[in-house]
This record gives C-alpha cells, structure tokens and sequence, in this order.
C-alpha cells in the first residue's frame, strides 16, 4: 500500500510567481490535512478536507493561499504571489474515517518550498 | 487551545543507553500522536494512543490521561534513532481532529 505521496519533493519559485502542491492520501483515506513548517519552527494546522469540501481552514493566511480536495485526483495548496516568507516544508496527512471518528494521520515526505 | 510542551528540547545519549521524552498538554484528550522526522526532512507516525502503553519493536509510549502526561522511550538506542521527536495532541481537545504539535526533541545518538 502506498503511503502519502507528495510532489514535488523541492519546488523553488522566484517572488511574484504561483506554486502548487500536490498531495496524494492513502488509498481509501477520505480526510486530508496540510501543515506548515517554517524554518526553525515546530508544525504549524493550515487547512482540512474531505473530497470536494473544505472542513476547516483556519490556519490558511487569508491572502494568496488556497486548498482543494477535488473528486478525482490529488489534493492541492496553491500559493499565488509568493514571497520569501512562504519559504518552508509544507506536509500533508491524511486519516480514514474509523467507527470512532477521524482516524491517525499518516504523513508525507513533505515538499520544501525556497523562494529566490 | 491545547498547549503541548516536550522536554528535553535536546538530547544526546550514547549508543544502547535508554531513552525517554516527555510531553504534556493542557486540554484533556481522546489521544495523542507521536511523530519521527528525519534529518531528511520526512515524518513517520509512530505511535497514536488514547490509554495505557503502546510498543513497537524497541519504541514504548505510554499515556497518562488523568494527569495529561505521554512519554516515548527508545531501549536499546542505536544512532539510526537519530531524529526528532514531536508529539501532538488534538487543538481543542478530545475529538478535534486539528493537532497542535510541540516544538520536538532532537535526539542524537552517538556511537
């Protein structure tokens, strides 16, 4: 069974332009989560989905950041307008649904976003 | 808002000494996450527990949920152990699937 797939692994962008990250959950698994790492900083909630809904995106910044779970397909974070303090790990976990909720979070490689 | 501390923040033992990290939190939980990343930047789920103890090869976690207390041992440790270890408990208590992670241990084994 493949675990959480992530990609791209590096993804490097100049300020001003968009960056998309995709993230594949395990088979079956209905829940997706994405954190953020930022540089010397511990693991920071952005958003949750499940297909085609968006459940809770209260640690999204307001501006320039999006996520969706489409139907058929990878989950994606987009980043539009970048700038060097979007430079950081971004992971993505997903979770089946169990008979007592949300299940444990099984976590990607993560991609590491620079911004030149 | 659940506020998860570990400690040590850092930690250096020798190869085959036992290990232990600890982490409370604030709210109470229906359970809570231990994590390994790698130098390499990737991150393992290792334990998910709500009572008791968990093992897993030379991994033990084990869970206080009266006194909001975890702990993660390593026997035996071996310098492939080398990582950091980061528990994680529900943001808002139990039932909440958004996690608030601690800041983590970085664990160094030396040879």
């Amino acid at each position: 069974n493949a675990g959480v797939m992530q990609n791209p692994r590096h993804l490097v962008r100049r300020r001003g332009q968009e960056a998309r990250l995709r993230c594949s959950p395990v088979k079956g698994h209905s829940h997706v989560y994405w954190y953020r790492q930022l540089p010397e900083e511990g693991l920071k909630f952005m958003v949750y989905l499940q297909k085609e809904n968006i459940i809770d995106e209260s640690g999204m910044p307001k501006e320039r950041f999006s996520a969706e779970f489409p139907k058929e397909g990878p989950s994606i974070l987009r980043i539009q307008q970048v700038v060097r303090g979007d430079s950081a790990a971004y992971f993505c976990a997903s979770s089946p649904v169990t008979g007592l909720g949300v299940g444990p979070q099984h976590f990607g490689d993560g991609t590491r976003l620079s911004i030149l | 808002k659940n506020e998860v501390e570990q400690s040590p923040q850092n930690l250096t033992a020798q190869e085959g000494e036992f290990i232990t990290i600890n982490c409370s939190y604030s709210v109470g939980i229906s359970a809570l996450h231990w994590l390994q990343q790698h130098p390499g930047g990737g991150i393992v789920s290792l334990f998910m527990l709500s009572s008791g103890k968990k093992k897993h090869g030379r991994l033990i976690a084990t869970i206080n949920i009266q006194e909001k207390h975890s702990s993660l041992h390593i026997t035996a440790s071996h310098p492939r152990d080398s990582a950091v270890y980061i528990c994680a408990g529900p943001h808002s208590g139990a039932g909440s699937y958004q996690l608030t992670f601690g800041k983590g241990t970085k664990l160094s084994v030396i040879p």
